[in-house]
């Protein structure tokens, strides 16, 4: 079955540290791959996705991420995180189903 | 924000009583969701709809049920709720342009007790 892999379970940096957070998936044919984000309290967001075309996907509030086809991952950067990120980011994963499938999710607390 | 809403959004009930989740959008898509989020697990899909009546199971379909009467409205039921069914529940809905799938918006969510 489909999986989709966080191996950072909680990440703990300062302001303006740059930021990366792993994702891998299971499934080998073709992939749509997303990143969420869960503020405190709140309902998931969408960071980021990726359908084709350019592997190096732009997201809202300076996030990106790159798709590696040949290593199966979607890892999530931000050059300078900021205390307002503070949150919980899933990666999540459509295969050829009409379903998404969560990683575990990475708490990232950002320290002033 | 896409318009979804969850009713009720708290709630706290004994085990072996039924409970019965609403989730309620004014998209007009056709996917709907439900998941719960547990610490260590992330979201799991507990059930899906892929238009009205049409339903199909997730990873974690034991002792729920689900039914889609009208395009807007999906509702969860736990049938005599356990307390290892105690979490947090959200509904996501998506849609189709053409052949390609969009992204899921998910609802605020209910936090569910069962004690």
């Amino acid at each position: 079955a489909q999986s989709v892999s966080q191996h950072n379970h909680h990440v703990i940096l300062s302001e303006a540290a740059s930021l990366e957070l792993g994702c891998n998936y299971s499934y080998g044919g073709t992939v749509n791959l997303f990143w969420y984000v869960q503020y405190p309290g709140q309902h998931l967001q969408l960071l980021l996705k990726y359908f084709s075309g350019d592997p190096l996907v732009k997201g809202i509030k300076g996030f990106e991420a790159e798709f590696i086809k040949s290593k199966f991952s979607f890892n999530l950067r931000k050059p300078s995180v900021q205390w307002s990120d503070t949150a919980e980011y899933f990666c999540a994963v459509k295969d050829g189903t009409d379903k998404l499938i969560f990683g575990t999710g990475t708490r990232l607390q950002v320290f002033p | 924000d896409a318009g979804i809403t969850q009713s009720p959004r708290h709630k706290v009930t004994e085990t072996g009583t039924p409970v019965t989740l609403r989730c309620h959008q004014t998209e007009n898509h056709r996917y709907m969701y439900w998941y719960r989020q547990d610490p260590g697990h992330g979201l799991r899909l507990i059930h899906y709809s892929y238009g009205v009546k049409d339903t199909d199971k997730g990873e974690v379909s034991d002792g729920y049920s689900v039914s889609r009467s009208k395009t807007e409205d999906f509702l969860l039921t736990l049938e005599s709720a356990t307390s290892s069914q105690t979490s947090v529940y959200f509904c996501a809905i998506s849609s189709l342009a053409g052949l390609t799938y969009n992204e899921q918006f998910f609802g605020p969510g209910t936090r569910l007790t069962v004690l």
